[in-house]
């Protein structure tokens, strides 16, 4: 029942560093997503993908690269931290083309000082 | 595009009162609409959805919510707040074929007082 898992649960960087938060599901689900969350500001979309080698933007993708190069694995990558970047990420995946809910990872807390 | 929005940044209630939270949506198609609960520290818990059918839907926890295509309007409601009910809670809307794609409101936290 591990459902979307999410690592590491908190890190602190430094502004420039690089860094990639993992997120893995074993659920077989095509689509997935990143989403960052701010106080006042909800859930934004990063970035997404609906299978293997295919991505896409989201609402707010600056700053973060993203690939997919299997079903279960959906790695977000901070080329150069900036404190901007300090919110709690969350990774996310749902069948595709199906009516149903996205199961959510329990979050990435991550801070850029 | 589409958008959710939940108008009450922030709700004080008493424990036991009644409780309605607000949510808009704006979506063109036939929408399927989530609410989520957030509590400190933690992460998502699916409440309820609303993909077609009856337009009083029932979720965990006692809370329910009602799909109103005219007001394009898709508020919860719980009949009786627990303390333990106090938490943030985001109203979404599928996006896409099946609604695949999450868009989120910005979220409504809840202070229960006693």
């Amino acid at each position: 029942n591990a459902g979307v898992t999410q690592t590491p649960k908190f890190q602190v960087l430094k502004t420039g560093q690089s860094m990639t938060l993992q997120c893995a599901q074993d659920m077989n689900h095509e689509y997935m997503s990143w989403y960052r969350q701010d106080p006042g500001m909800g859930l934004r979309l990063i970035h997404y993908s609906v299978g293997a080698g295919i991505t896409d933007q989201g609402e707010v993708p600056n700053g973060y690269n993203v690939s997919r190069s299997t079903t279960e694995d959906f790695p977000l990558r901070l080329l150069s931290a900036a404190p901007s970047q300090t919110s709690v990420y969350f990774c996310a995946s749902s069948p595709y083309r199906q009516a149903t809910e996205a199961f959510f990872g329990q979050g990435t807390r991550l801070t850029v000082v | 595009a589409q958008s959710v929005t939940q108008p009450d940044i922030h709700i004080t209630v008493s424990e036991g009162a009644s409780l309605e939270l607000r949510c808009n949506y704006s979506y063109g198609a036939t929408p399927y609409l989530f609410w989520y609960v957030q509590s400190p520290g933690q992460g998502l818990q699916l409440l309820l959805k609303y993909f077609s059918g009856d337009t009083l839907v029932q979720g965990i926890k006692g809370f329910e919510a009602e799909f109103k295509r005219s007001q394009s309007s898709f508020n919860l409601r719980k009949p009786s707040v627990h303390w333990s009910d106090a938490a943030e809670y985001f109203c979404a809307v599928g996006a896409g074929t099946g609604g695949f794609k999450t868009i989120f409101g910005a979220g409504t936290r809840l202070f229960v007082k006693a």
